[in-house]
């Protein structure tokens, strides 16, 4: 079935470090790619999305690209934040059903001072 | 205003009991779900509805039955409840039109039984 992959964590960097979290996805079709952030007791949040390959999806200064030929959508960021510790989740919704979304395992990144 | 509100937000009880947790959306979406978060963060979608409908229900223990009282509720009882059912409970919703439609996530409902 469909499903996400993503690099296991936790990830620990320094301030102003680049970040590059992993994600690749076996799907049939061409199904819609997100990442999701869960910030420390909090729900899940849109960080970014991509419904088409090639698509960059940006926000807050992280970026992913829908690369359909490696079936991946890897989260990069050039300077991460303390506040950008958090765990990701890459994340997909099969092409004709929405409703479907499946998570990746998710990846904890600690931002250090 | 909240999009999408859970309570209660936390949920201590005993083995045994029977619960219900309570979920809102105001967004006006079509569509909302009931997701389980694990103690390792994994995320697996236990069920949603759809215009009153079910449309997915994963493998999940009969114990577990979602409730839509209209469009904007979707409440999750859950019988006989075991220590293995301590998660974090998230609600979501969405408006299910077209490719690429965002779910909106609640605050999560954290469960221990005991």
């Amino acid at each position: 079935g469909d499903s996400v992959t993503q690099m296991e964590g936790p990830v620990t960097l320094s301030e102003e470090a680049f970040l590059t979290i992993n994600c690749t996805y076996t799907a049939t079709g061409y199904p819609s790619l997100f990442w999701y952030v869960q910030y420390p007791g909090e729900g899940l949040q849109l960080l970014l999305k991509a419904t088409k390959a090639d698509d960059k999806g940006s926000n807050k200064g992280f970026e992913a690209t829908y690369r359909k030929e490696t079936t991946s959508f890897h989260l990069e960021k050039g300077s991460v934040q303390v506040s950008d510790s958090a765990v990701y989740f890459c994340a997909l919704t099969r092409s004709l059903n929405n409703n479907d979304m499946r998570f990746g395992a998710g990846t904890r990144l600690t931002v250090k001072p | 205003d909240t999009a999408v509100s859970q309570t209660p937000k936390y949920l201590v009880t005993q083995m045994g009991n029977d619960k219900s947790i309570k979920c809102e959306q105001n967004l006006g979406h079509d569509t909302m779900y009931w997701y389980k978060q694990d103690s390792k963060k994994f995320l697996k979608i236990m069920f949603s509805y759809n215009n009153k409908e079910l449309i997915i229900n994963e493998t999940v223990p009969n114990r577990f039955s979602p409730k839509s009282p209209d469009k904007a509720h979707l409440n999750l009882h859950i019988n006989s409840l075991e220590l293995g059912d301590s998660a974090v409970y998230f609600c979501a919703s969405s408006q299910t039109t077209g490719k690429g439609v965002t779910q909106y996530f609640g605050p999560g409902t954290r469960l221990l039984v005991l």
